[in-house]
This record gives structure tokens, C-alpha cells and sequence, in this order.
């Protein structure tokens, strides 16, 4: 149980282009999700926390107007890089939970390569 | 600024018992979350709780401020990286993870 699907898994696209990457909770409601990035050869970041239905409450660092978060229903959460640049290349990973006290379950991340 | 800490880096030999060890200084810390992660893949959970817990190979030790994860006769094919999160009580329930471990094991 508690499976998390992120796509797509990878992501090659020139500079400029808008990326959006899915994460869905496939038989759990997630009343939480989270976003992170990392880096190669380091930790995962925390980029963003969503809540189903209200604003994602960005980490301090990151701009709210370059990744557009949505997490419209309990199932689903977007993450949108808006004109992404080579700088933004990283990989992306989701997670979600279904309450407070759950642990997070994890997408498998997307690669994103920007040219 | 709430934070959880763990070795960058711990070496093993096959067949031993791996410790990971992770201390925080989290504001009402109640649960830890032991994940291990194979980069590339998505970070799977192994234990959690606030007590000492075990899952197949993992152990997990619990006091107050520190975990350690605990892997019974390690394999080569442990060899990931291993992140401590750590939930506090009141407000957000949002966890704090450590930088991350990465395991190295010596045939």
C-alpha cells in the first residue's frame, strides 16, 4: 500500500520551456505532499509543502513564482518550472502523506535536464 | 533553526552490524523516520516510531534527542544513502530530514 506515482520520470527540454511534473497518491488520500530537489552528491532539499486545496508554504530560498505548486485534490499535486534554465537542472522527487502523524511516502523523482 | 544531524559517511564490512547514527534539535520531537534511498529511486521507509522498533534487518533505538538505525548483517547491496527524519508535535507535523548517510560496504 501507500504508493506515490511522480511523472514523468525524466524530463530533457530547452531553455525557456515550462515543465510540469505530476505526484499522485494512488490509494491514499494525501492531505499533505511535499516537494524537494536535490542535487547531485547532495541531500534532499525540502522546496515546498502543500496542503489539498490551500497555498503551498514555500522554504525560504526558493521562489514561489518560479515553481508554481498546485495540489487541487487529495490525490494529486503539480509542480510547475516556469522558463526553466539550465541552473534549474536537478531531480525532482514527491512525496506524500496521509495525515500528520503518517510517514511520507515517496514518487521514484524526475530527472530534469534543461538545454 | 530546528535540525537533524548524521555522519555523511559510514564504512562496514560485510556480514557486520551497521550503526547510523542521528541526533536533532527539534522542538517537541516525537517520531523518527529512517529511509533509505538509492539515488535515482524514491527514498522507501524502513522503520519509524517513537520507541525502539525493528523491520526485518533494521533496528531502530530511540531517545529523546537521538536515533540510531541499526543494520543487521549489512550486504553489499545496502549500500545507499540512509536519511534520519525527525516529526515534532504541533504545528505544521512537518519533518525534518538529515543531510543523509551514505553507507559504504567492503566485501
Amino acid at each position: 500500500g501507500a504508493v506515490v506515482s511522480q511523472h514523468p520520470s525524466r524530463v530533457i527540454c530547452k531553455s525557456g520551456t515550462s515543465v510540469k511534473i505530476e505526484c499522485r497518491s494512488l490509494d491514499f488520500q494525501a492531505t499533505t505532499m511535499f516537494w524537494y530537489r536535490q542535487f547531485p552528491k547532495q541531500s534532499l532539499m525540502l522546496m515546498a509543502t502543500s496542503n489539498e486545496g490551500s497555498k503551498a508554504t514555500y522554504e525560504q530560498g526558493v521562489e514561489k513564482d518560479k515553481f508554481l505548486i498546485n495540489h487541487a485534490s487529495l490525490t494529486l499535486s503539480t509542480l510547475t518550472v516556469t522558463s526553466a534554465h539550465p541552473e534549474d537542472s536537478s531531480f525532482y522527487i514527491c512525496s506524500a502523506r496521509g495525515g500528520e502523524a503518517q510517514p511520507q511516502h515517496f514518487g521514484d523523482g524526475t530527472r530534469l535536464s534543461i538545454l | 533553526k530546528d535540525q537533524v544531524f548524521q555522519p555523511s559517511t559510514v564504512a562496514s564490512s560485510e556480514g557486520a552490524v551497521v550503526e547510523i547514527f542521528c541526533n536533532h534539535s527539534v522542538s517537541n520531537a516525537y517520531n523518527f523516520f529512517w529511509y533509505l534511498h538509492f539515488p535515482g529511486c524514491a527514498p522507501r521507509l524502513l522503520v519509524k516510531g517513537s520507541k525502539p522498533s525493528q523491520q526485518g534487518r533494521y533496528n531502530m533505538t530511540y531517545e529523546r534527542f537521538s536515533s540510531s538505525l541499526l543494520i543487521l548483517q549489512v550486504r553489499e547491496a545496502d549500500a545507499a544513502v540512509y536519511y534520519c527524519a525527525v516529526c515534532a508535535s504541533g504545528g505544521s507535523y512537518i519533518p525534518t530530514f538529515g543531510r543523509g548517510t551514505s553507507l559504504i560496504v567492503h566485501p
